[in-house]
């Protein structure tokens, strides 16, 4: 049982590459999330899913687009990455009322 | 649009010492969550505690919740070294955001051996 699986864990992009964050978690969750995470900010909501084949803005959500093709699997891209994109980006899932499950996050610099 | 507020931002105590963490909110809430989040590490879920609830015990930990003062305090008794970590307070959004956490900034605890 993995739970939350983050790739990559690391990348460094240029500004406006684009690139994807993939999250896959294996627990049969409905939900499933996105958060930025900077210096002194705590995390922040880009985007989240409440099942497959829905999405739904967050707190920050410019800049960014996901897609939930599969249950398990929640994308996030960078369409053209720019300098204030450099963050932790964490992928969170949970079922029902239950605690949130993260990955271990995928830490993005863009120069 | 940030919820809970930690208290305080950073702590420092030494192994075998208590460590209090406090969190307020603004909003009335049906439940409150603590995370503890290691260096480098993404987030851990620690401890859900229901609007009904006033105290909910796992293992050294200890959580409080007073909805009419609107806060909640994490209480880690006999530290470890180990138990150095940030620590964050969420609770449900608002509005359209209900069943999304928002989070606090956080605790950092340094627990010195």
């Amino acid at each position: 049982n993995a739970g939350v699986t983050q790739t990559p864990k690391f990348r460094v992009l240029k500004t406006g590459q684009s690139m994807t964050l993939l999250c896959a978690q294996d627990m049969n969750h409905e939900y499933m999330y996105w958060y930025r995470q900077d210096p002194g900010m705590g995390l922040r909501l880009i985007h989240y899913s409440v099942g497959e084949g829905t999405t739904a803005k967050g707190e920050v959500p410019d800049g960014y687009n996901v897609s939930r093709l599969k249950k398990q699997n929640f994308l996030l891209g960078l369409e053209s990455a720019a300098p204030s994109q450099t963050s932790v980006y964490f992928c969170a899932s949970r079922r029902g009322t239950e605690g949130y499950t993260f990955g271990s996050g995928t830490r993005l610099t863009v120069v | 649009s940030q919820q809970g507020e930690e208290d305080p931002q950073a702590l420092s105590i030494q192994e075998g010492e208590n460590a209090t963490m406090n969190c307020s909110y603004k909003t009335s809430i049906n439940n409150l969550q603590w995370y503890r989040q290691n260096s480098g590490r993404g987030l851990v879920h620690l401890i859900l505690i229901r609007s009904n609830e006033r105290e909910k015990h796992s293992g050294r930990l200890r959580v409080t919740l007073d909805t009419s003062k609107k806060s909640s305090s994490l209480l880690i008794t006999a530290s470890r070294a180990a138990d150095t970590a940030s620590y964050f307070c969420a609770t449900p959004g608002y509005g359209g955001s209900q069943g999304n956490l928002i989070f606090g900034k956080g605790t950092k605890l340094s627990v010195k051996p």
